[in-house]
């Protein structure tokens, strides 16, 4: 599935930048992820939205700070990052947010450096 | 606990069969899920299974035992392509997916 795009694909930030990363779906979904991926570990579910509601904070810090418009865009804006958050960022979309077989669908990621 | 195991890495030959294994330990049970994941690419869906047994899609099979809390994703006629990472993921309780660290898969010729 090539439904679910994301931007920018690399980013490198200090510390103190402020940032955003954008994904958007155009498979009609009314459920989107914000997913960490670092090397060799599971991903971390970060947050969930249901019909732009947040359904789901898993303990997040509050430097990542999600929005969620309308059921095809999501952000995360970020700020005073540290450097054990540079990872792979990756956004998903669902039909429903939870059923059984309700399959997630990935964008490519932002790869994220914080220096 | 909420652990999903699968082997770190394994390597096979071009036109080979190779057989990721998963095992989960989750309370409750909502179905399986596996991904394929190339470097620096989205993970794409491969298969989902909530019943026991395989369930076959080309090349490419998945096999459930609840009971046993275990699966396996199984590549046959293996392709260069076919190098990548596989994600398990399991549906818990709550639907939410809990998911395995991944197995890197290398494909010599």
């Amino acid at each position: 599935e090539t439904g679910v795009t994301q931007t920018p694909r690399h980013l490198v930030m200090g510390m103190t930048n402020k940032k955003s990363l954008k994904c958007e779906q155009h498979l009609g979904h009314n459920a989107m992820y914000w997913y960490k991926q670092s090397a060799k570990k599971p991903l971390e579910l970060m947050f969930v939205y249901n019909f732009k509601e947040q359904t789901e904070n898993n303990s997040v810090p509050s430097r990542f700070s999600p929005e969620c418009p309308n059921s095809s865009h999501l952000f995360l804006h970020l700020h005073t990052l540290q450097p054990e958050d540079s990872a792979l960022y990756l956004c998903a979309s669902s039909q429903e947010g939870g059923g059984g077989a309700d399959t997630q669908y990935f964008g490519p990621g932002t790869r994220l450096t914080v220096l | 606990g909420q652990n999903i195991d699968q082997p770190t890495e394994m390597t096979a030959t071009e036109g080979a069969i190779v057989q990721i294994n998963c095992t989960y330990q989750t309370s409750g049970f909502n179905g399986l899920f596996w991904y394929q994941q190339h470097a620096g690419e989205a993970p794409t869906f491969l298969s989902y299974n909530v019943l026991d047994g395989l369930e076959e899609k080309g090349r490419f099979s998945s096999f459930l035992s609840r009971s046993k809390g275990y699966s396996y994703l199984l590549l046959k006629e293996l392709q260069m392509k076919d190098s990548a990472s596989y994600l398990c993921a399991e549906r818990d309780s709550n639907y939410q997916l809990i998911w395995g660290a991944g197995t890197k898969l290398i494909i010599k010729p």
